[in-house]
Formats: structure tokens, sequence, C-alpha cells
């Protein structure tokens, strides 16, 4: 039962427009959500996160919307660069519970096009 | 500052051997991770610990073990290598129970 849901496995965006990622989740324990971005043969680096006492974060190029009542956020990258071609995994904790770790989605394979 | 470390990056392993692989970090963090991750798939935990002397299952235990006999380091064992556990396997620290550091990652082969 995936609990942390990235439905769209890729996602091609031209450089200059905005890209949106999207992330479902289940649990309704999970009350903070991270996105990670992960080159090939590298590990995950963290990028952006959102408690969920917030419905918005910003990080200069990165937003991550939270829409708790629909149990989904999204982290839009404007304007998207070459450098963000990469996988992006959405993650999410209940930073209240044990310490058992993040929860990842498949991630969606992020492709800027020239 | 190296943060996560681990070693070795890249192993192949014969079916019933076994290895460790290692995972350091100079952050002073008390809370450890080992996930792995499979073609297509998101990662999924191993084993994790809270401190020196503490660890505890993650979703995916079978067919690993490890120790935390010191805060810095947090290696993973497989034991008998079967073809199911060849995966990246990628070690992470935090200093609190959300935001993780992660290595550079193990890829390991089991043939």
């Amino acid at each position: 039962d995936q609990q942390v849901k990235q439905n769209s496995p890729s996602l091609s965006v031209q450089e200059g427009r905005i890209s949106i990622l999207n992330c479902d989740y289940t649990n309704s324990m999970f009350d903070y959500f991270l996105w990670y971005k992960k080159y090939p043969a590298e590990g995950p680096t963290f990028l952006i996160s959102i408690s969920s006492i917030k419905d918005k974060n910003e990080d200069g190029r990165f937003t991550v919307f939270l829409n708790k009542s629909a149990k989904h956020l999204s982290l839009h990258i404007v304007p998207s660069q070459p450098g963000d071609s990469a996988v992006y995994f959405c993650a999410a904790t209940d930073s209240g519970g044990g310490a058992d770790g993040l929860t990842f989605g498949k991630g969606t394979h992020l492709i800027i096009q020239p | 500052n190296a943060g996560v470390t681990q070693t070795p990056k890249f192993r192949i392993l014969k079916i019933g051997q076994s290895m460790t692989l290692q995972c350091t970090q100079d952050m002073n963090h008390n809370y450890m991770y080992w996930y792995r991750q499979d073609p297509g798939m998101g990662l999924k935990l191993i084993y994790y610990s809270v401190g020196a002397g503490i660890t505890d299952k993650g979703e995916v235990p079978n067919g690993y073990n490890v120790s935390r006999s010191t805060t810095e380091d947090f290696p993973l064992r497989l034991e008998l290598a079967a073809p199911s556990q060849t995966s990246v396997y990628f070690c992470a620290s935090s200093y609190s129970r959300t935001e993780a550091f992660f290595g550079q990652g193990t890829r390991l082969t089991v043939v």
C-alpha cells in the first residue's frame, strides 16, 4: 500500500517555463513533507520542505504547495532550467511519531527541453 | 565537511556471500537510516537508529543486520546475499526526525 504517490513517472517541460510536480499521500498522520532531487549515480539531495501548519513555502525558484484536505502537494519550479533535469522524490513523515524515517514516492523524472 | 560517506560505491557479490556496507557521518546526527532503491521505485527503509546502541527495523529488514556502536558509524551487514538484494543502497543521517542528508549510494549486484 503506497502511502506517498507520484503518479507521473516523467514530465517534459521547456526551458524557461513552469514545472509542476505532483504528489498525493494517504496517511493522515503525515505532517511534514519534503522534496528531494536526485541526479544519476548520486544520493538524493534535499530541496524544500513544508510543515502541515503552512500551505505554501518558497525558496528562490522553488515553491511547494500543500492542500491538506485533498492530501496533495505540488512542487513548482519557475523558471525551469536545464540543470533542473533530475528525478524528484516527494517524501513525508509523522514528525511527532517514531523516528522511522521518511516515506518516499516513486519519483518523477523531470526533463527540461532546451 | 564530508557529510555522509558510504563505501564501497560498487560491489558485485556471489549468491551466498556476505558483506558490510559502511556508512559514516561527521555531522554529529543522532538519527541514521539505511534505504534501498530498486529501479523505478522510491526509497524503502531497511533499518534505522536513533542513537548509539539503538537500532530498529524499517519496512524491508529481512536479510540485513545493523549495529550502531558510535554516533558516527552505521554499518549494514548482508548475510547470505540473494539476487533480490541487488539494489542501490543509501545511508542517511538527520538531526531531527525530518530532513535527512544522504550519502552517494552503494550499487550492489548479486549474481
